[in-house]
């Protein structure tokens, strides 16, 4: 079964440096996301992806956040200067063509910022 | 409350009772899905109900939909112990590309 792949599965970063998180959603999906859950709290959203620009970002996504799609597999998110609140797991999502389909989503990387 | 509020927060069964869990939501929606999430781990599609429908069955999975409530259930019938996780609804406004908001969770425990 087709499933999104992230990498790496846990990164840990120093305050103020500059990390990537990658990932490769199924392959004929269209529609891309990242989310992002803090410790026991909430999955939020962070920013949709489509026809290679931005659809949506929520406040959450800030100028320290980018995302890309360099080649026709993997997207990326950027976070320039990480900090501390930054700690979080980071999800993938990717979703076919259509109103009612699902989204999947990846395992995650756990970011631990310190 | 916010969009997406699930009930209870916990909860815990014996194995073999049904499990039910709840999720309110504040706006219109255009489908309703449940997630499920292990401890640390990544989000697994349950489930997904559009807003035209009422009651959708998968497995032991029993979703309802009310609109005029703006109000969702999750039913897990004879759980078991692997059933053990973090369920979450997720809302999606009417649009394909649309972002879904997440409730804070209902965290399951089965005892075996």
């Amino acid at each position: 079964e087709p499933e999104v792949t992230q990498t790496p599965s846990h990164q840990v970063t120093q305050m103020g440096q500059e990390v990537i998180l990658r990932c490769v959603p199924i392959s004929n999906h269209l529609y891309f996301y990242w989310y992002r859950q803090i410790l026991g709290q909430k999955v939020e959203f962070l920013v949709s992806f489509y026809n290679n620009e931005i659809s949506e970002k929520s406040e959450i996504f800030d100028d320290q956040f980018s995302v890309e799609r360099p080649d026709g597999s993997n997207f990326t998110l950027k976070i320039r200067s990480t900090k501390l609140e930054d700690s979080a797991m980071y999800f993938c999502a990717s979703k076919a063509r259509g109103r009612n389909t699902e989204a999947f989503f990846g395992q995650g990387t756990r970011l631990t910022v310190v | 409350s916010q969009q997406g509020e699930e009930d209870p927060q916990a909860l815990s069964i014996q194995e073999g009772e049904n499990a039910t869990m709840n999720c309110s939501y504040k706006t219109s929606i255009n489908n309703l899905q449940w997630y499920r999430q292990n401890s640390g781990r990544g989000l697994v599609h349950l489930i997904l109900i559009r807003s035209n429908e009422r009651e959708k069955h998968s497995g032991r999975l029993r979703v309802t939909l009310d609109t005029s409530k703006k109000s969702s259930s999750l039913l897990i019938t004879a759980s078991r112990a692997a059933d053990t996780a973090s369920y979450f609804c997720a809302t999606a406004r009417n649009s394909g590309n649309t972002p879904l908001v997440f409730g804070k969770g209902t965290r399951l425990s089965v005892i075996a």
